[in-house]
């Protein structure tokens, strides 16, 4: 079984919609984050958590949202979908030594 | 602000060649240093991860190498196989454990 799983793997939806993306690890890191992947501009940060009552911006926050639902669990939220966020998303974890793992990722698409 | 380099960005070779690929990094001020592996529409899977007080890391045909004062990594691939076919990523931790990652090398081997 994956140690980091995303779902959906695939989601299309339009613009104005509110779209939740859902991470789960059994890794049992603390540390969990959430990027989005463009062509060109590589991986970028959106938010990052160290623990439960933990969260913090990372460099494109705008126009998302997340939960730390338990340690386990790391949630990304679009209020209001846009065209522009049509991207790759992926959840991470990371150990003691910062060595960080991913999650297969969600293709999402904003029409 | 940290700004990673990977250079080429795509590299095509025929199998059994040895190979490197490089990454610089700006700040030499890390925490460490992580290669992964992407195939195409699929999430990033760790190769090495190189402590900053580390000078080079080895996993079967791997090897990563890191030289802080200079803001280099190299990842050298050995005897090279079609399997190796892949985007290789270089990411630098820095500050909060955030990752910044590189661009990518698209890396063909040829049968």
């Amino acid at each position: 079984d994956a140690d980091v799983t995303q779902t959906p793997r695939n989601r299309i939806t339009k613009t104005g919609k509110r779209i939740m993306l859902e991470c789960s690890q059994t890794k049992g890191h603390d540390r969990m984050y959430w990027y989005r992947q463009d062509p060109g501009l590589g991986l970028r940060l959106i938010y990052y958590s160290f623990d439960v009552k933990d969260i913090n911006k990372g460099e494109i926050s705008d126009g998302y949202s997340v939960s730390r639902q338990a340690q386990a669990k790391f949630s990304l939220s679009l209020e209001s979908a846009i065209p522009n966020q049509t991207a790759l998303y992926f959840c991470a974890t990371s150990n003691g030594l910062n060595e960080q793992f991913f999650g297969p990722g969600t293709r999402l698409t904003v029409l | 602000k940290q700004e990673v380099t990977q250079i080429p960005a795509a590299l095509s070779v025929p199998e059994g060649e040895n190979l490197v690929l490089n990454c610089s990094f700006t700040d030499s001020a890390i925490y460490n240093l992580q290669w992964f592996r992407q195939d195409p529409g699929k999430g990033l899977t760790s190769l090495l991860l190189i402590q900053s007080s580390q000078r080079e890391q080895t996993s079967g045909r791997l090897n990563a190498s890191l030289d802080k004062s200079s803001g280099r990594s190299t990842l050298y691939i050995a005897a090279s196989q079609p399997g190796d076919s892949a985007t290789y990523l270089c990411a630098v931790v820095q500050g909060a454990q955030k990752l910044v990652f590189g661009q990518g090398t698209r890396l063909t081997i040829n049968p």
